[in-house]
């Protein structure tokens, strides 16, 4: 079964320094999402790309996060200047089959995740 | 924004055990799914259900979108069950592909 892909699984960072999280979603999905969990919390979203754009993002998704789809199969989550309080388990999802029907939603699916630890 | 509301918020059951988790959310959504967050902290896709019922196998969902509620049935529990469930919904607001908001989640214990 197809299946969204992160790496690296860890990152170690020191505060200050830009980091780079990368995903490889789904190949035939056309929605990508940015979602965080700090430790022992909930799920947050942070954005979800389509077409080339953004097409939506919270509160959290500031000046410091950018995303990028660099080529046909990664999509990227730039944190510029890291903050101690961006330590969180990164997820990215993709979802909305291109084969299927455009008005069908279909399930979100989550990579395993990037584990991010600002020092 | 919308507001997810999770119960019960832990729950301790032995195994063969059946249980019942809630999830009541403030407004009307297009998109309602449960995610299994397994102890190794990946989200697993259990339903896509924003309304109606679906089974898989030992688990089962239902919502109600008139009633703003959805549950999630999981019969004869194992041990593999245990982890965090989450509910998460989205009300589409027309501009595109907006994130889903999750609630806190039901923490499962399944005790051999």
């Amino acid at each position: 079964e197809p299946e969204v892909t992160q790496t690296p699984s860890h990152q170690v960072t020191q505060m200050g320094q830009e980091v780079i999280l990368r995903c490889v979603p789904i190949s035939n999905h056309l929605y990508f999402y940015w979602y965080r969990q700090i430790l022992g919390q909930k799920v947050e979203f942070l954005v979800s790309f389509y077409n080339n754009e953004i097409s939506e993002k919270s509160e959290i998704f500031d000046d410091q996060f950018s995303v990028e789809r660099p080529d046909g199969s990664n999509f990227t989550l730039k944190i510029r200047s890291t903050k101690l309080e961006d330590s969180a388990m990164y997820f990215c999802a993709s979802s909305q089959d291109s084969t299927l029907p455009q008005l069908t939603n279909s399930p979100l699916h989550f990579g395993n995740g990037t584990r991010l630890t600002v020092t | 924004g919308i507001q997810v509301e999770q119960s019960p918020p832990d729950l301790i059951l032995q195994e063969g055990a059946n249980s019942t988790l809630r999830c009541n959310f403030s407004d009307s959504v297009n998109n309602l799914q449960w995610f299994h967050q397994n102890p190794w902290g990946q989200l697993i896709n259990l339903f896509y259900i924003p309304s109606g019922t679906k089974q898989n196998g030992r688990l089962s969902a239902t919502t109600v979108a008139t009633e703003r509620y959805s549950l999630l049935y999981i019969s004869s529990s194992q041990t593999t069950d245990s982890g965090v469930y989450f509910c998460a919904v989205e009300r589409y607001s027309g501009g595109g592909a907006d994130g889903l908001t999750f609630g806190k989640g039901t923490h499962l214990i399944i005790q051999p």
